[in-house]
């Protein structure tokens, strides 16, 4: 079964710094574009960014360039977003995707990260 | 930047209805549009992709036209389990490449 699967809710403090992750399974892992998917609460859908796991090529949107950086590591097929110093405004709900092999959609998703920030 | 709007932005509608949704793009985008279905809770769910190709495993009474700056999702027979948000969704190629529409939440009446 071709699958991302999340890592678990973190809680965290202003000014603290995070990495959450996101395992592939089931597909070629360095063969498909990995992106990243926040959600505030009550919000609608923001793409943040995406990564080709085969050679680390990372795109980012404006909105969240210089925000949060997207790593992966291929040799265990987990894909990364992190934050250096986390913000109030960053409590939401991260969603990891896969992009389509045969076309510009995101056919797969993790089950979400909630990130909490708060003092 | 290129804006992508949808309309309505909330829609109740009885079992068996036909609903629409419509997404709209401040420029060209080709067929580069797709439709995802969030129910509550979830992660979203990617049902159209290319304006028009059913994703596998999804049922027949979803579907998606247009092309160019305005596209359509049909919901052909509503369902209860059809209670989600829809998002469209669009690639560009340039930065910020992928822009999601603001969502539709459809209610059962």
């Amino acid at each position: 079964e071709v699958q991302l699967v999340q890592s678990g809710a973190e809680v965290k403090k202003p000014g603290e710094s995070l990495k959450i992750s996101c395992k592939g399974s089931g597909y070629s892992f360095t063969s498909y574009w990995i992106g990243w998917v926040r959600q505030m609460p009550g919000k609608g859908l923001e793409w943040m960014g995406i990564i080709y796991p085969g050679d680390s090529d990372t795109r980012y949107s404006p909105s969240f360039q210089g925000q949060v950086t997207i790593s992966a590591d291929k040799s265990i097929s987990t894909a990364y977003l992190q934050w250096s110093s986390l913000k109030a405004s960053d409590t939401a709900m991260y969603y990891c995707v896969r992009r389509a092999g045969y076309s510009r959609a995101f056919d797969i998703w993790g089950q979400g990260t909630m990130v909490t920030v708060s003092s | 930047d290129i804006q992508m709007t949808q309309s309505p932005s909330s829609l109740s509608a009885s079992v068996g209805d036909r609903v629409t949704i419509t997404c709209q793009a401040s420029q060209d985008i080709s067929n580069y549009l797709n439709w995802y279905q969030q129910k509550p809770g979830k992660a979203p769910k990617l049902l159209i992709y290319d304006a028009s190709n059913l994703e596998t495993g999804v049922p027949s009474r979803f579907s998606g036209s247009g092309s160019g700056t305005d596209f359509t999702f049909t919901i052909s027979s509503l369902q209860p389990e059809d209670i989600a948000t829809y998002y469209c969704q669009q690639y560009d190629n340039l930065p910020p490449f992928f822009t999601f529409g603001p969502g539709t939440k459809v209610d059962i009446k």
